[in-house]
């Protein structure tokens, strides 16, 4: 499998659960996003991680926890969330943080989650 | 404020014309823009990207201007066609600005219609 893969594709879930959205990237890069796509608004960057390292929190709410095990894996951890946070949450990743053409992001085809 | 603004949500174009899709920017300190094309169901795809020591980047049947003191860029298909039809996205960045140059600034996107 080659890319970025994102699971799940879907998920619904309740203010109180506990939920896990998972990413892999197949593509030999150093950093890995989180963005969220809320209806009607641009994406927002959330979280970034280059060599495993958190190097930007966009000013998160806590109930929002990324974890990077490795440079291939990128994890959000979903806690306690509200109705707003429904969105299309898309995992990327890139060469290197430069943003260049030579490291363009590549992206997944995202979770949409649905908050009750 | 949005700083990346692609003022029309949609655009239906006939296949073979050109499809001209518009960006305008507000910060001065961006200086690399890029376009990401993406379908249903999809995560967003690169597409084409500019330098703002250029005004003008041609890939194939795409073209982006670059107009750095209108603030303003553009996305030219010639001659589009009907896989061209997807929402298409406009990025900048402050690359060369220092921590969080690698933050890409996302407008809210434009429908393209390519009707056959």
């Amino acid at each position: 499998e080659t890319g970025v893969t994102q699971t799940p594709r879907h998920l619904v879930m309740g203010m109180t659960n506990k939920k896990s959205l998972k990413c892999e990237q197949h593509l030999g890069h150093n950093a890995m996003y989180w963005y969220k796509q809320s209806a009607k608004k641009p994406l927002e960057l959330m979280f970034v991680y280059n060599f495993k390292e958190q190097t930007e929190n966009n000013s998160v709410p806590s109930r929002f926890s990324p974890e990077c095990p490795n440079s291939s894996h990128l994890f959000l951890h979903l806690h306690t969330l509200q109705p707003e946070d429904s969105a299309l949450y898309l995992c990327a990743s890139s060469q290197d943080l430069s943003l260049h053409d030579n490291s363009p992001l590549h992206f997944g085809n995202g979770t949409r989650l649905t908050v009750t | 404020d949005q700083q990346v603004k692609q003022n029309s949500p949609s655009l239906s174009v006939q296949e073979g014309r050109i499809s001209i899709l518009n960006c305008d920017y507000t910060n001065s300190m961006f200086d690399y823009f890029l376009w990401y094309k993406k379908y249903p169901a999809e995560g967003p795809t690169f597409l084409i990207s500019i330098s703002s020591i250029k005004d003008k980047n041609e890939d194939g049947r795409f073209t982006v201007f670059l107009n750095k003191s209108a603030k303003h860029l553009s996305l030219h298909i010639v001659p589009s066609q009907p896989g061209d039809s997807a929402v298409y996205f406009c990025a900048a960045t402050a690359s060369y600005s220092g921590a969080g140059s690698y933050q890409l600034t996302f407008g809210k996107g434009t429908k393209l219609s390519v009707i056959p």
